[in-house]
Formats: structure tokens, C-alpha cells, sequence
């Protein structure tokens, strides 16, 4: 049983470029969660998805950045024209049925460099 | 933004010892997480106390909450050199989904 996978492991991208990352949640998780870290710091929720539906984008900046978890495979979050500020390591988490008492499950993360 | 702040942001002790950290929050919770990271990895999740328990043990980990201080204490008992790594408390807010907001994290760096 697998956990939430993410990839790429590492992504580099120099400014102007387009960034895509991948999550694959657990199997039997319909519910998407990504956040981004900084270092030296917390976790900052980002947006939260079920399948095919934006539940709360409430984190997302609301230009270049959009996020999708269709029918089939995984959930993307992408960062369009990415600058320097958008270099941190991004996690996704997934959960059974998103209700209030579940446990996340996180992938390792993907971290993004942009040059 | 985030939820609330742990003290302290850093700890470093020696083997054996205890290691306490806190975590304040702002608003009214369904339940508070503890989960730990290791360097470079994703997130952990230790334990989960709802709003209505007071403390809660699993294995050396005991979690206390109290909710009309909006306060929550991780304790490590006989800490490990594995144990190094930085523990997040998260919580589930009002909004009914399992959206989780994390503090900032506690370094914790246990010397063998």
C-alpha cells in the first residue's frame, strides 16, 4: 500500500518558467491537500482539493498558481512564470474522506529551485 | 495564515532527558495535531487530541490540551537521538473540512 507519492523529488526552473508537480494521494484517498514550506519555517496551506473539485483555495496566490485533481491521475499544482520567490519545498497530503478528525498522510515533498 | 506559534523555536538536549514543547492557537478547534518532520522529508503525523480531552499518551509521547488557555504541550519522555528532528502542531479550525493549519515548529535536537 503505498503512500502519497510526489514528483518530482527536485524540480529547477529558471524565471519566466512554467513549474508542474505531481501528487499521487493513497490509494482509497479522494481528498488533496498542498501546502508550501519555506525554510525555517511551518507549514502554509495552499489549497485543498477533492476529486475533479476545489474545495478551498483560500491559500493560493491568486495569480500564476492553480491547482486540479481530475477523474484519472494525480493532482497538479502549477505555478506559471515562476520568480525566485516561488523556491520552497511543496507538500502534498491526502486523507480518506476529509472530515475533521482524519490524519494526513504526506508525501516527501518536492522542492522547487528556481534560478 | 498561521494558526498560532511553539515555543520554544529550538531545543537541544542530551539523551535521556525529557523534551517539552508548547504550541498556542488563536481560534476555537475541533482537535490539534502533533506531527514531526525529519531533515528533508515530509510530515508525520504522532497524535491527535480532540477538543474535548484533556491529555492523551502514545508510547513516550503525551499530548495535553487545554483549550481555555488554547494551549497544547507535546512531552518526549527518555528522549533518543532519532527523535531529532521539528515537531508541528496543526489544527482542524471551524471550517469542517480536514484542512489543517500549522504553527511554525519546534527544532528539536537530541545529543547522543
Amino acid at each position: 500500500n503505498a503512500g502519497v507519492m510526489q514528483n518530482p523529488r527536485h524540480l529547477v526552473r529558471r524565471r519566466g518558467q512554467e513549474a508542474r508537480l505531481r501528487c499521487s494521494p493513497m490509494k482509497g484517498h479522494s481528498h488533496v491537500y498542498w501546502y508550501r514550506q519555506l525554510p525555517e519555517e511551518g507549514l502554509k496551506f495552499m489549497v485543498y482539493l477533492q476529486k475533479e473539485n476545489i474545495i478551498d483555495e483560500s491559500g493560493m496566490p491568486k495569480e500564476r498558481f492553480s491547482a486540479e485533481f481530475p477523474k484519472e491521475g494525480p493532482s497538479i499544482l502549477r505555478i506559471q512564470q515562476v520568480v525566485r520567490g516561488d523556491s520552497a519545498a511543496y507538500f502534498c497530503a491526502s486523507s480518506p474522506t476529509g472530515t475533521v478528525n482524519e490524519k494526513l498522510f504526506f508525501g516527501s515533498g518536492t522542492q522547487l529551485s528556481v534560478l | 495564515s498561521q494558526q498560532g506559534e511553539e515555543d520554544p523555536q529550538a531545543l537541544s538536549i542530551q539523551e535521556g532527558e525529557n523534551a517539552t514543547m508548547n504550541c498556542s492557537y488563536k481560534t476555537s478547534i475541533n482537535n490539534l495535531q502533533w506531527y514531526r518532520q525529519n531533515s528533508g522529508r515530509g510530515l508525520v503525523h504522532l497524535i491527535l487530541i480532540r477538543s474535548n480531552e484533556r491529555e492523551k499518551h502514545s508510547g513516550r509521547l503525551r499530548v495535553t490540551l487545554d483549550t481555555s488557555k488554547k494551549s497544547s504541550s507535546l512531552l518526549i519522555t527518555a528522549s533518543r537521538a532519532a527523535d531529532t528532528a521539528s515537531y508541528f502542531c496543526a489544527t482542524i479550525g471551524s471550517s469542517n473540512t480536514g484542512k489543517l493549519i500549522f504553527g511554525q515548529g519546534t527544532t528539536l535536537q537530541v545529543k547522543p
